[in-house]
C-alpha cells in the first residue's frame, strides 16, 4: 500500500481483557517498529524487527506486551490482562532497512482506551 | 544515556512571521537527528533529518533545520509561517552508538500555533 496502515483505528477494552492491534507496513520495509504515545509519558520505543533477526524487545513495559511478525510483513502487538495505564496511542513504523539512515515512516496509529 | 529535550511546550507565532521550534540532544557518538510533525488524529509524519554533510537540512512544507554540534542543537524553522503549520511537532534522535541504535529517542513535543 501507500503508507503505513493499522487497525483497529480506535478500541475500547475492559480491564483484563486481552487486545490485538495490527500493523501493516509500507510493501518492501524489512524494518518495523512499535512505539506508544501516552499523555504524561510522551513517545516510547515498544520493539523493533528487522528480517529474520531476533526483535529488539527492550522497550516493552511488561511481560504483558508481546508482538509478532509473520512472514516478515504484517505485525501484531498483543496486550494481555489490559490495564487502565495501558490506555495510549499505539503507533506502529516502517523502514527500508535497519542501521540507522533510513526514515521510519509511521501509521496512523491505534487509540487504546482501557475501561 | 540519551536523551532528547524540546524545552518549549508550545510556540504561539503570527502567520506570516519566521518561527523556530527548538531541540537540543544528548548522545555519545554523532547523531542521527529527526523531526516530525503531528496533525490531530494523525501518525507522525516525516519532515526532515540530518545524518551528515551540510548543517542546514532542509524539508517538507518549507522547514528546515539546523544542526550545531557545539550546541548540540537542531532546531526546527521556517521563514513564514502558515496557520496549517498549527501541529505538534517531536524531534528524535538515533545513536548509532548505543546498544538500541535502532529506536528513536522522542523529546516530548511542542505544540505549534499559528495565528492569523
Amino acid at each position: 500500500g501507500a503508507g503505513v496502515s493499522q487497525s483497529p483505528s480506535n478500541k475500547v477494552t475492559e480491564k483484563g481483557k486481552d487486545v490485538e492491534l495490527r500493523c501493516d507496513p509500507i510493501s518492501g520495509h524489512t524494518a518495523l517498529y512499535w512505539y506508544r504515545q501516552s499523555l504524561g509519558q510522551g513517545l516510547e520505543f515498544l520493539i523493533y524487527f528487522q528480517g529474520n533477526s531476533a526483535p529488539d524487545k527492550s522497550g516493552l513495559p511488561s511481560d504483558r506486551f508481546s508482538a509478532e511478525r509473520t512472514g516478515g510483513s504484517v505485525s501484531t502487538l498483543t496486550i494481555q490482562r489490559t490495564q487502565q495505564e495501558d490506555s495510549a496511542v499505539y503507533l506502529c513504523a516502517s523502514s527500508l532497512e535497519w542501521g540507522g539512515l533510513e526514515t521510519q515512516y509511521f501509521g496512523p496509529g491505534t487509540r487504546l482506551l482501557v475501561l | 544515556a540519551q536523551s532528547v529535550a524540546q524545552p518549549e511546550d508550545q510556540v504561539n507565532v503570527a502567520e506570516g512571521n519566521p518561527l523556530t521550534v527548538k531541540c537540543t540532544y544528548s548522545v555519545s557518538g554523532n547523531p542521527y537527528l529527526f523531526w516530525y510533525v503531528q496533525y490531530p488524529n494523525r501518525g507522525l509524519q516525516f519532515l526532515l533529518k540530518y545524518i551528515t554533510g551540510d548543517n542546514l537540512v532542509k524539508g517538507s512544507y518549507g522547514f528546515e533545520a539546523e544542526f550545531n554540534k557545539s550546541q548540540t542543537s537542531f532546531h526546527l524553522k521556517k521563514p513564514s509561517a502558515l496557520v496549517s503549520d498549527s501541529a505538534l511537532y517531536f524531534c528524535a534522535v538515533r545513536d548509532p552508538l548505543s546498544g538500541g541504535y535502532n529506536k528513536l529517542i522522542f523529546g516530548a513535543g511542542t505544540r505549534l500555533a499559528v495565528h492569523p
